[in-house]
């Protein structure tokens, strides 16, 4: 158990819905990790926040947001949804804002049909 | 730039060593070294910084070489655990983001 938590864990939707996946990290740890993972695919950096204000994008599409709240969960919005956003989302932490050790959390499988 | 890793994919008996490779064409400052079993979420294994500082919490091997810029992940005597995908995360500076490479894919047989 990495101390990162995730929820839903598992989420099924239609097309054009708008879904919001929930992450909190490890105590203490200040910078949260958003990653997509298509079906046996690489890990996709999408975007990072650390202590509530955005720090780097990745390849995070105008459709997807995210924030980072005071008490430092995290929420990943993804809306219009297209078959192709099909996938594992998992959501890291790390203490600090450079690339430390990232801790995972167990991750939110998306379906959209 | 994504770093390379190879082999894509390897399969092993059991007791069998393998390496993974991970190579980039950009000056390093880390190399991140996670496994991933299916359908789980990865898991640290260890990082090895440039000046040939190593972190890690697991008995696996790895080496830096700063001047191929490529990092080994040495998996000897293979159990049955070690099954997973192997990922390497790349970055130029402590306050880059990691790139991720592809994977690797390690297979063990008994």
């Amino acid at each position: 158990d990495s101390g990162v938590t995730q929820t839903p864990k598992h989420l099924i939707t239609a097309t054009g819905q708008r879904v919001t996946l929930r992450c909190s990290p490890r105590s203490g740890d200040l910078s949260v990790y958003w990653y997509q993972q298509s079906l046996d695919q690489g890990l996709q950096f999408l975007i990072q926040y650390y202590n509530g204000e955005e720090r780097a994008k990745g390849n995070i599409l105008e459709r997807f947001s995210a924030q980072q709240f005071p008490d430092l969960h995290s929420e990943l919005n993804l809306s219009s949804l297209e078959l192709g956003d099909s996938a594992l989302y998992f959501c890291a932490s790390s203490p600090g804002v450079s690339a430390d050790t990232q801790y995972f959390g167990p991750g939110t499988r998306l379906t959209v049909l | 730039q994504q770093p390379v890793q190879s082999p894509q994919a390897v399969i092993l008996r059991e007791g069998e060593d393998a390496v993974i490779n991970c190579s980039s064409s950009k000056a390093l400052y880390s190399v991140h070294w996670y496994r991933q079993k299916h359908g789980e979420a990865p898991v640290f294994l260890m990082i090895l910084l440039k000046g040939g500082e190593q972190k890690g919490h697991e008995k696996i091997s790895a080496s830096f070489n700063e001047k191929k810029q490529q990092s080994s992940l040495y998996l000897t005597a293979s159990q049955l655990s070690y099954s997973g995908t192997y990922f390497c995360g790349t970055n130029m500076d402590s306050n880059y983001q990691l790139i991720w490479g592809a994977g690797t894919k390690l297979i063990i047989k008994p």
